[in-house]
């Protein structure tokens, strides 16, 4: 099937630096991955969709200054929380479909950000 | 906008047992996608069903089945025979048709708890 690779599961940082998480699609090519941010015990919320070679759209109430966006190569996007604080820290999931199986989105392993 | 419901925040049900997982939703779309995933403790999203909106037929995965009822807007998910590796949370998610580029929906999820 197809995988979706992200990275770092886990990171740690300090409070106004920024940190870069990125999203792998291993085994075919994603002209468009979704951003998620989720909370402990809720849902996922689109934060993102991020599209090769254009800008990123973003949620209505999502800071596109803080969450930067960049989605270079058909098989790779980042997400860079900039000046991260406190209330930053969360679950970050990525996810992307493939064309030959566009039905059903296939999900990263999810960044744990904690801003201390 | 589309929205999903999911009116139960905890099930449980005892292993070999069946339980069921409401999910309604709302849209004004004719034809769509909707999908159960499960999140485990480890986060990583899985798809558990998937269900076109112009299929009739139920969709069944193993031990997995459907009862999609279009009119009343309407998507629930059976277990049958429950292992403790079901152990998780389910979100029911919605997608209208379109390209690699259509979101998901999600619901605020059900934590199903498997006991002995």
């Amino acid at each position: 099937g197809a995988v979706v690779s992200q990275h770092p599961s886990r990171v740690i940082c300090k409070s106004g630096t920024s940190v870069k998480i990125e999203c792998r699609s291993l085994d075919f090519q994603a002209t468009t991955m979704f951003w998620y941010r989720q909370f402990p015990k809720q849902s996922l919320m689109l934060m993102a969709t991020s599209n090769e070679g254009s800008k990123a759209t973003y949620e209505q109430g999502v800071e596109k200054d803080k969450f930067l966006i960049n989605h270079a190569s058909l098989t790779l996007s980042t997400l860079t929380v900039t000046s991260a604080h406190p209330e930053d820290s969360s679950f970050y999931i990525c996810s992307a479909r493939a064309p030959s199986r566009n039905t059903e989105a296939f999900f990263g392993q999810g960044t744990r950000l904690t801003v201390v | 906008a589309q929205t999903v419901t999911q009116s139960q925040p905890e099930m449980s049900v005892q292993e070999a047992e069946t339980v069921t997982l409401s999910c309604t939703y709302d849209t004004s779309e004719s034809d769509y996608y909707l999908f159960w995933y499960k999140q485990p403790p480890s986060r990583q999203m899985i798809l558990v069903i998937r269900q076109e909106a112009y299929k009739q037929q139920n969709a069944t995965e193993n031990r997995f089945s459907v009862n999609f009822q279009k009119a009343a807007k309407s998507f629930s998910l059976k277990i049958s025979d429950s292992q403790l590796g079901d152990a998780a949370m389910y979100f029911c998610a919605y997608r209208r048709l379109g390209g690699t580029a259509s979101k998901l929906t999600f619901g605020t999820g059900t934590r199903l708890q498997v006991t002995l």
